[in-house]
């Protein structure tokens, strides 16, 4: 079946290093893949998306490439800042279902000054 | 654009009572779904809609839950009687026409507290 595993957390970075949060799936079919990400008392936003392999999501210094050998969707950032902690969520939609999305536990990122 | 509001944003409750969360989801979305965030099990798609119409109730997790839609611009969740494993955040999101998981948009949540 369809699954999205994620790096556990929490994930603590000074600012301005470097940051990468693990993403890999299994699913049947070619899915889109997403990253969303939940800052502390909201709901959940979009950051960036690819529909098919080897496309590059980027939003907001973000980034994340659709790897089809890999099945991963790793989301990178040059250099991060306070204001980017927060929890963020990989997910892709269910093939069966272009609506449904599944989703991974989450990864909390906390950006120490 | 509003967004998709959701209403209480914080409900405390006894146990035993009716809980009801609300959403108005962004107009022109035709499919509107719930969520519930907890720590243990992450994020639970409960239910959704299409232009009304439940199409997939299956996350559903026990009949205290029920949700309706009665027009294009509201929806409820209601949980009778409520428990404290209940205590969660609900979440509400809207998608448009042909956009699929492309077009989600997330509601602030709800934080429901059973005590």
């Amino acid at each position: 079946g369809n699954s999205v595993t994620q790096m556990e957390g929490p994930v603590t970075l000074s600012e301005e290093a470097f940051l990468t949060i693990n993403c890999t799936y299994t699913a049947t079919g070619y899915p889109s893949l997403f990253w969303y990400v939940q800052y502390p008392g909201e709901g959940l936003q979009l950051l960036l998306k690819a529909t098919k392999a080897d496309d590059k999501g980027s939003n907001k210094g973000f980034e994340a490439t659709y790897r089809k050998e890999t099945t991963s969707f790793h989301l990178e950032k040059g250099s991060v800042q306070v204001s980017d902690s927060a929890v963020y969520f990989c997910a892709l939609n269910r093939m069966d279902s272009n609506y449904q999305l599944i989703w991974g536990a989450g990864t909390k990122l906390i950006i120490k000054p | 654009d509003a967004g998709v509001i959701q209403s209480p944003r914080h409900e405390v409750t006894e146990m035993g009572q009716e809980v009801t969360l609300r959403c108005k989801p962004i107009s022109g979305h035709d499919y509107l779904f719930w969520y519930r965030q907890t720590m243990m099990r992450g994020l639970e798609l409960l239910i959704y809609f299409n232009n009304n119409v439940p199409i997939d109730d299956s996350g559903m997790p026990e009949d205290r839950f029920s949700a309706k839609m009665p027009n294009a611009s509201f929806s409820t969740l209601k949980i009778q009687p409520s428990e404290p494993r209940d205590s969660a955040v609900y979440f509400c999101a809207s998608s448009r026409p042909g956009q699929g998981a492309n077009g989600y948009t997330f509601g602030s949540g709800t934080r429901l507290t059973v005590v």
